[in-house]
């Protein structure tokens, strides 16, 4: 099965309310987690990356928030837009090749 | 800047043809990596390289093949095509010899196996 899922398929999300997606993974010998966001018909983007010896890394209006104890794994984004209407992965390493996707949760953003 | 590009982006096969989808990057990337995607699946490895004449199995290899003889270039060949393979497929790279880079992705290869 997979190591890496996220808690729920879909989110729809108010413009300018804050949106969480959570992630929980079950290797607990994952040391790298990364979010993608994938829009329509496009590839995945890389939005923001962590590693296990931190439990907090803030970008431009996203935070990714790391609990080891109970292998969850969050995706915080302030003041939701429109653009932020996508599909968003996290990813786990297995190795040092090899990266294992969650499902996925769409976002979508009502005006 | 062209970055990662795939080719074709659309694909039409009957079950038992062959193909090669196309996979080019100019950032000079040592890894890189080929990618399926299926609804409510998420993305499943299917092969890598981390170097000129390096390559690995991902989760899902069989009915795959892939060579890197340029630093540019990786090629995904399906040898029998099957219904199974119906699917997007995406090629990525990273500057880093692993993922403990960004994964730069291409656009996507919509295959459809008739």
């Amino acid at each position: 099965g997979e190591s890496v899922g996220l808690h729920l398929p879909t989110l729809s999300v108010q413009e300018g309310d804050n949106s969480i997606i959570n992630c929980a993974y079950s290797n607990s010998a994952s040391d790298y987690f990364i979010w993608y966001k994938q829009e329509s018909g496009k590839g995945p983007q890389f939005i923001i990356d962590i590693r296990s010896n931190m439990d907090k890394r803030q970008g431009q209006r996203v935070t990714v928030l790391l609990n080891k104890t109970v292998k969850h794994l969050s995706l915080q984004i302030a003041a939701t837009q429109p653009g932020d209407s996508a599909v968003y992965f996290c990813a786990e390493n297995i190795n040092d090749y090899k990266l294992s996707f969650g499902a996925g949760t769409t976002v979508t953003v009502r005006a | 800047n062209a970055g990662v590009t795939q080719t074709p982006k659309f694909q039409v096969l009957k079950t038992g043809q062959s193909m090669t989808l196309q996979c080019a990057q100019d950032m000079n990337h040592e890894y890189m990596s080929w990618y399926r995607q299926d609804p409510g699946m998420g993305l499943r490895l299917i092969h890598y390289s981390v170097g000129a004449g390096i390559t690995d199995q991902g989760e899902v290899p069989n009915g795959y093949n892939v060579s890197r003889s340029t630093t540019e270039d990786f090629p995904l060949r399906l040898l029998s095509a099957a219904p199974s393979q119906t699917s997007v497929y995406f090629c990525a790279s990273s500057y880093s010899s692993g993922v403990g880079g960004e994964l730069f992705f291409g656009e996507g290869s919509r295959l459809t196996v008739l």
